[in-house]
């Protein structure tokens, strides 16, 4: 079983709808979870962090987390064009102190 | 907020050639540097941790004698890649724990061509 699963898409939506992104893991050490956007050719840039079950907002994003399910999700409202991109979860367990990513979802905003 | 500055942005080297990649944080000591590596389509795979004045610790299955990382001072860290191959093409990006927030700072990357 793979240390973290994430649905590679692409996943393609109109402008203006609510995307939903989700990963699931099998480590119980993580203890961070993260949220990254990776535009094409370019290095990640950190949308979201948390570190505990529940939600946690800003802006369009949620970022949602439910550690007995071992599920983590990211939500986008009101989409844009310039949302088109990979996004990669990200786990951190502090023992191992180096990032743990999903394969990463591409997405495409349609205008 | 912290930045990675991450250079060269691409590079084409020929089969054979050693090609060396530049991290440096900007207004902040980095005293770890991690290394990554992705393929087409595929997640960031962790090759190796460098500290500051150690050496670094390298993942299972990544060359340590191919993959030379030198992290002598604070703000500079460097990846070698010795006798290139095409099979060792492809994207190296650096990143440093960015103590302002729980996240880690990412260089933007370096798309190594071996032909």
């Amino acid at each position: 079983q793979k240390e973290v699963e994430q649905d590679p898409g692409p996943l393609s939506v109109p402008e203006g709808a609510i995307v939903s992104l989700n990963c699931t893991y099998s480590n119980s050490a993580f203890q961070y979870f993260m949220w990254y956007r990776q535009y094409s050719r370019k290095g990640p840039e950190l949308l979201m962090y948390t570190y505990s079950s529940g939600n946690k907002e800003d802006g369009r994003f949620t970022a949602q987390v439910d550690k007995s399910s071992k599920y983590i999700s990211l939500f986008i409202r009101d989409s844009q064009p310039s949302d088109s991109a990979t996004y990669l979860c990200a786990f951190l367990d502090t023992g191992r102190r180096a990032l743990t990513f999903g394969s990463g979802t591409r997405l495409q905003v349609q205008p | 907020g912290a930045v990675v500055s991450q250079h060269p942005s691409w590079v084409i080297c020929k089969s054979g050639t050693s090609v060396k990649i530049e991290c440096r944080s900007l207004d902040f000591q980095a005293t770890t540097m991690f290394w990554y590596r992705q393929f087409p389509k595929q997640s960031l795979m962790l090759m190796a941790t460098s500290n500051e004045g150690s050496k670094a610790t390298y993942e299972q299955g990544v060359e340590k004698d191919k993959f030379l990382i030198n992290h002598a001072s604070l703000t500079l860290s460097t990846l070698t890649v010795t006798s290139a191959h095409p099979e060792d093409s492809s994207f190296y990006i650096c990143s440093a724990p960015d103590r302002s927030s729980y996240g880690y700072t990412f260089g933007s990357g370096t798309r190594l061509t071996v032909v």
